[in-house]
């Protein structure tokens, strides 16, 4: 079993919706949450860092860290065609290496 | 502007050749990664660096080779001994090993 286990799509929605994306993890020492947003042929780039449970909006963003279920997921409000790339989630201990999901690719049709 | 430079963009290898993805970074950060993603794979952490002189293996460190003489550089040396090289190499840094990490654009690396 993994550590982190991440639905790789691909998710196609209309623009305007509202997108869910979740990761479930098996390490209860997981401490720091991250999104990063992955465009075509480009490098990753942070989204939303979070330390420990609880929520964090930024802007149409908002992450979600639930630590007693082992999920975390980022929510996109107002969804647009440029939203579209892969997202993957990220984790670690403290003082640990950073995890990765496999990445969940979003299409935001207009 | 600060950020993470990767060079080249595209990278060919021959049988039997070495070859060395370039990393440099100007935003004064300590920690230094390198990761290899393949198609439909989360990121895979090759070799990491939280100073310079230092570095230590990662999850599939066989068949590749650093080095941190430098700050703000971290090369990395794809040998003959990495018998399925062709990959999207990303290079990334970070002020503390526990803070977000910040990505180049990526090399990718195809073999002739």
């Amino acid at each position: 079993q993994k550590e982190v286990e991440q639905d790789p799509g691909p998710l196609s929605v209309p623009e305007g919706a509202i997108v869910s994306l979740n990761c479930t993890y098996s390490n209860s020492a997981f401490q720091y949450f991250m999104w990063y947003r992955q465009y075509s042929r480009k490098g990753p780039e942070l989204l939303m860092y979070t330390y420990s449970s609880g929520n964090k909006e930024d802007g149409r963003f908002t992450a979600q860290v639930d630590k007693s279920s082992k999920y975390i997921s980022l929510f996109i409000r107002d969804s647009q065609p440029s939203d579209s790339a892969t997202y993957l989630c990220a984790m670690s201990e403290q003082g640990g290496k950073l995890i990765f999901g496999q990445g969940t690719e979003l299409s935001v049709k207009p | 502007d600060g950020g993470i430079t990767q060079s080249p963009k595209y990278l060919f290898r021959k049988e039997g050749q070495n070859v060395t993805l370039s990393c440099e970074q100007n935003l004064n950060h300590d920690a230094m990664y390198w990761y290899r993603q393949d198609p439909g794979q989360g990121l895979r952490l090759i070799y990491y660096s939280q100073i310079v002189n230092d570095f230590q293996k990662g999850d599939i460190a066989e068949g590749y080779s650093v080095s941190r003489e430098k700050k703000e550089s971290f090369p990395l040396t794809v040998t003959s001994a990495q018998k399925n090289p062709t990959a999207f190499y990303l290079c990334a840094s970070s002020a503390l090993s526990n803070q977000p990490q910040h990505f180049g654009d990526g090399t990718r690396l195809s073999i002739l």
